[in-house]
C-alpha cells in the first residue's frame, strides 16, 4: 500500500537552531515528492518538488534532498515565521490519476 | 495568494442537508482536485477534473459528487450531511492535471455539521 510517514509529529525548536524533518514513503513508481507548508486554518502554500534520489533544492532558510526511500527538510537557523505545518506528499503510478498522497505532516514551533 | 478561490469560507448546517462548496482555479489552469481535512484522516484526496471531465476518484463517498464547468469552476456537492463530515475542504488546481504537475491550493472553506 502506498503511504507517506512524517516524523516527528512535534518540533520544538528555538530561534537559530537547526533541524531536520523527515518524510518516508513507500510508493510505487515514484514520479514526484512535494513539501508544503500549512498555516492553521489556511491551504497548504507549495515550497518544492523533487523528481529523483540525489535531488536537491533550497529556498531561503529552507533546503529538501530526496533518497529512493526518504525525503528531509532540512531548516537552517529558523525563525519564530517558520512556525507552521509541514506537509510531505508524493505522486507515483497511482490508480488515482496524479492524486497526491499525503504525510500527516510534523507541527514545527520556533520560539524567540 | 496561490490565485485558488474558494467559497464559502465557512460554512455551518445540521446533519441530512446539503451543501455546495465552490471553486474558481488559478487563471490557465485546466485541472481542478478537491481534498478533505480532518484531525485525525489528514489531508485525502476525493476527485479530480480536467477541461470539464473527470479524471481520478479517491475515497469519495457516494453521497458526494462533483462538477467542473465550462468556464473551468468547479463545485462540490455534499448530501445527506453527518457530523462526521465536518472538515477542511480544500480546492487546487493545476496547468494541465498531468503527473508532477504541481498542484497549488486554495484557502478552503471550513464545513461544520451540527
Amino acid at each position: 500500500e502506498d503511504q507517506v510517514t512524517q516524523s516527528p509529529e512535534a518540533l520544538r525548536l528555538q530561534e537559530g537552531e537547526s533541524s531536520s524533518l523527515n518524510c518516508s514513503y513507500t510508493v510505487s513508481g515514484l514520479r514526484g515528492l512535494f513539501w508544503y507548508r500549512q498555516d492553521p486554518g489556511k491551504g497548504p502554500e507549495f515550497l518544492f518538488t523533487l523528481y529523483s534520489a540525489g535531488e536537491e533544492k533550497e529556498k531561503e532558510r529552507l533546503k529538501a534532498t530526496l533518497t529512493k526511500k526518504e525525503s528531509f527538510l532540512h531548516i537552517t537557523a529558523p525563525k519564530p515565521e517558520d512556525s507552521a505545518t509541514y506537509l510531505c506528499a508524493v505522486q507515483g503510478d497511482f490508480q488515482a490519476g496524479t492524486a497526491l498522497i499525503f504525510g500527516k505532516g510534523t507541527t514545527l514551533s520556533v520560539s524567540s | 495568494d496561490s490565485g485558488v478561490t474558494q467559497t464559502p469560507k465557512h460554512l455551518i448546517t445540521a446533519t441530512g442537508q446539503r451543501v455546495t462548496l465552490r471553486c474558481s482555479p488559478r487563471s490557465g489552469d485546466l485541472s481542478v482536485y478537491w481534498y478533505q481535512q480532518s484531525l485525525d484522516q489528514g489531508l485525502q484526496f476525493l476527485i479530480q477534473y480536467y477541461n470539464g471531465e473527470e479524471r481520478a476518484k479517491g475515497n469519495i463517498l457516494e453521497r458526494f459528487s462533483a462538477q467542473q464547468f465550462p468556464d473551468l469552476h468547479s463545485e462540490l456537492n455534499l448530501s445527506s450531511l453527518e457530523l462526521g463530515d465536518s472538515a477542511l475542504y480544500f480546492c487546487a488546481s493545476s496547468v494541465r492535471g498531468f503527473l508532477t504537475d504541481t498542484q497549488y491550493f486554495g484557502p478552503g472553506t471550513r464545513l461544520t455539521v451540527l
